[in-house]
């Protein structure tokens, strides 16, 4: 059963081209997250979302957006891509304070 | 800020041999986390620690938690090939009331069947 859905898996997107990612969750948790990941690299933090509170990392370039409709749903939206934000984008969720986070399967996205 | 370093970076084993990754925070952590990341897939959570001292066991991977709630790590008991991946240790960031993590770069094990 899917848990933390991605959409789509795999996603190309010209230069300068807006891109929506999407992530959805069957969890009913409080908390979603979006990481950036690199190859070889930690997942790096973004934005999260506690309930409808949104906070942004301060290193987050404001080319990064992120919209939280209802608890089920998450997008991340890239206004302008930059051939430097070629990566995988992880959606994250969590119940909370402390508690484990459950990844989903990730959308590679591509710029060219 | 809170850092979470972890060595090493990297570790080539034979089947059969034994692993281990550190996990070492200057500050005392709420608690400690362990994901596996496979290759080309996404982290997933494996356990949580957090009482100090504390020691749990997965059939062949044993975790432990330090006595200061300061270091952690992973032993992979006799390693198969299908323990390839990169663990990373996570800890609950308090700047964010603890609902975010700080990661370790991760330790990418490979094993040779």
């Amino acid at each position: 059963d899917a848990m933390v859905i991605q959409n789509p898996r795999y996603q190309v997107t010209q230069f300068g081209k807006p891109v929506t990612l999407s992530c959805s969750q069957t969890l009913n948790h409080n908390v979603m997250y979006w990481y950036q990941q690199k190859s070889s690299q930690a997942p790096k933090l973004l934005f999260h979302y506690y309930d409808k509170d949104f906070n942004n990392e301060a290193d987050t370039p404001d080319n990064f957006q992120s919209r939280r409709p209802n608890t089920s749903f998450c997008f991340l939206d890239i206004r302008s891509p930059g051939l430097g934000d070629a990566a995988m984008y992880l959606c994250a969720t969590s119940r909370g304070q402390g508690f484990e986070q459950y990844f989903g399967p990730g959308t590679r996205l591509t710029v060219t | 800020g809170q850092q979470v370093m972890q060595i090493p970076q990297y570790q080539h084993v034979q089947e059969g041999e034994d692993f281990t990754t550190y996990c070492n925070s200057s500050t005392t952590l709420s608690n400690i986390q362990w994901y596996k990341q496979r290759p080309g897939g996404h982290p997933v959570f494996l356990i949580q620690l957090v009482k100090s001292g504390e020691v749990k066991k997965q059939k062949r991977l044993t975790f432990q938690f330090g006595e200061a709630k300061k270091n952690s790590s992973l032993h992979i008991t006799a390693t198969q090939t299908t323990d390839v991946g990169t663990y990373f240790c996570a800890a609950p960031r308090p700047g964010t009331g603890y609902s975010t993590l700080t990661f370790g770069k991760g330790t990418m094990l490979l094993v040779s069947p």
